[in-house]
């Protein structure tokens, strides 16, 4: 069965150091999302695409996070620079709405740690 | 924006016993409402949704209602089993741009003791 694909699995960063992280949504699938799961809580949506373009992105702090999906297929999530705050899990999602059902599917997700 | 209030956040039963976990949410617009199941160390799994047009959706031993007026809507687990140790997450989607736009709750720590 297809899976959403992240990397990296986890990733330790000092603060004011730049990361990126990667998705690969389910083939086929026009919406993607990127969560960031604090632990206790539950996923908080940074930023959704439909194909490549941004759908919502208001909860995303543009002033240091950006993300993009330029030929609406994989995804890039960047922190620069990362804050001890942003220690988290950082979830993507995919689903394919043409078809009628809305389903998400996760990705392992990528745990970081800002030290 | 969409707020999501989930309780209770821990619920601990007996095996064979019944679960409630209980959400509200604040947006009218919201009409799509996902329940995912997440275990220790893995990804969310979608374990039952139900849209605005239906007041309830039943599957093998869980099932979901929706109160539209009340903005709220629960999930139910019958025959717990230990295997239904997780936590569990319900959400609130609002249309946009021909997708959805989720709002999770907090989640529900489920320990079902055998």
């Amino acid at each position: 069965e297809a899976e959403v694909a992240q990397s990296p699995r986890y990733k330790i960063t000092e603060k004011s150091q730049a990361v990126a992280f990667w998705c690969d949504p389910i083939s086929g699938h026009a919406t993607l999302y990127w969560y960031r799961q604090i632990l206790g809580q539950g996923p908080e949506l940074l930023v959704q695409f439909q194909d490549e373009s941004v759908v919502d992105d208001s909860q995303l702090p543009k002033d240091r996070f950006s993300a993009e999906r330029l030929k609406g297929v994989d995804s890039t999530l960047k922190i620069q620079p990362a804050e001890l705050g942003d220690s988290a899990m950082y979830l993507c999602a995919s689903s394919f709405p043409r078809t009628g059902t809305y389903e998400q599917y996760f990705g392992p997700g990528t745990r970081l740690t800002v030290t | 924006g969409e707020n999501v209030e989930q309780h209770p956040s821990t619920l601990s039963v007996q095996e064979g016993d019944s679960a409630v976990i209980k959400c509200t949410y604040s947006d009218s617009a919201s009409n799509y409402f996902p329940w995912y199941k997440q275990e220790l160390g893995k990804r969310p799994q979608l374990i039952i949704d139900i849209r605005s047009n239906v007041g309830e959706k039943k599957d093998q031993r869980i099932a979901v209602t929706l109160n539209k007026t009340a903005k709220h809507f629960s999930l139910h687990i019958t025959e717990t089993q230990p295997e239904d140790s997780a936590v569990y997450f319900c959400a609130a989607s609002a249309p946009s741009g021909g997708s959805y736009i989720p709002t999770f709750g907090r989640g529900t720590s489920l320990i079902v003791h055998p």
